[in-house]
């Protein structure tokens, strides 16, 4: 099956500091989700971003499809970004609409 | 408007007993999945369901687990004589599918327990 591999695994950043978040994947793929889960658990979309580049706030993403990896990008960022942040993609052909998560990046933010 | 709902949130069953989770997706949401959470990792795939088709339950661990749609809203998943190995975070997400965009949304999970 498709290979999604996250890096680095862990992070601890300053408030204020600056991050980039990367995903690798190995197969094309149909539909890619950047998501944060936060300490109670939940799952919350950050980016619906299969290609191109996105902007939220302090937030934003690029995915090169043809390179087969994403870029999760932090700026400023504060202590309420802690928790862990994931991706996940639907294969291309053949995935039936699943998502495959990636292994994580475990994201600490200290004052 | 409302989001992926659960229940219960949390559930303790001893080794041995049958235990039942509810989704709730968001309305008119045309797919359907289960995930499930290990400690430590990220969700992995059990099921998917289009409206009250099951089209593909390939992540299920075993026939003990099962799932069901039967009126292509709520979705409830059994697990049958629960073992300790079953404890993990049961994850429910929806998508509306018909727009071609397939972006996921999930619900706050069902946190499963086996003693």
């Amino acid at each position: 099956g498709i290979q999604v591999e996250q890096s680095p695994p862990d992070l601890i950043l300053q408030e204020g500091a600056n991050s980039t978040l990367r995903c690798n994947f190995s197969d094309s793929v149909n539909n890619l989700q950047w998501f944060h889960q936060n300490p109670w658990g939940q799952l919350i979309n950050l980016f619906y971003i299969p290609s191109g580049t996105k902007q939220n706030g302090r937030l934003s993403a690029t995915t090169v499809a043809t390179e087969r990896y994403s870029l999760l990008y932090i700026s400023s960022s504060q202590t309420t970004d802690s928790g862990v942040y994931f991706c996940a993609v639907e294969l291309l052909t053949g995935g039936g609409n699943k998502l495959t998560f990636g292994t994580g990046t475990q994201l600490k933010v200290e004052l | 408007g409302a989001g992926v709902s659960q229940s219960p949130r949390y559930k303790v069953a001893k080794r041995g007993q049958d235990v039942a989770l509810r989704c709730d997706p968001i309305s008119g949401h045309v797919s359907l999945f289960w995930y499930q959470q290990a400690l430590g990792q990220g969700p992995e795939f059990l099921t998917y369901f289009q409206n009250e088709a099951q089209l593909d339950k390939s992540g299920l661990p075993s026939d003990r687990f099962f799932a069901e749609r039967p009126e292509g809203s709520v979705s409830t998943l059994k697990i049958q004589r629960t073992q300790q190995e079953d404890s993990a975070v049961y994850l429910c997400a929806s998508s509306l599918l018909e727009t071609a965009t397939y972006e996921q949304y999930f619900g706050p999970g069902t946190r499963l327990t086996v003693t």
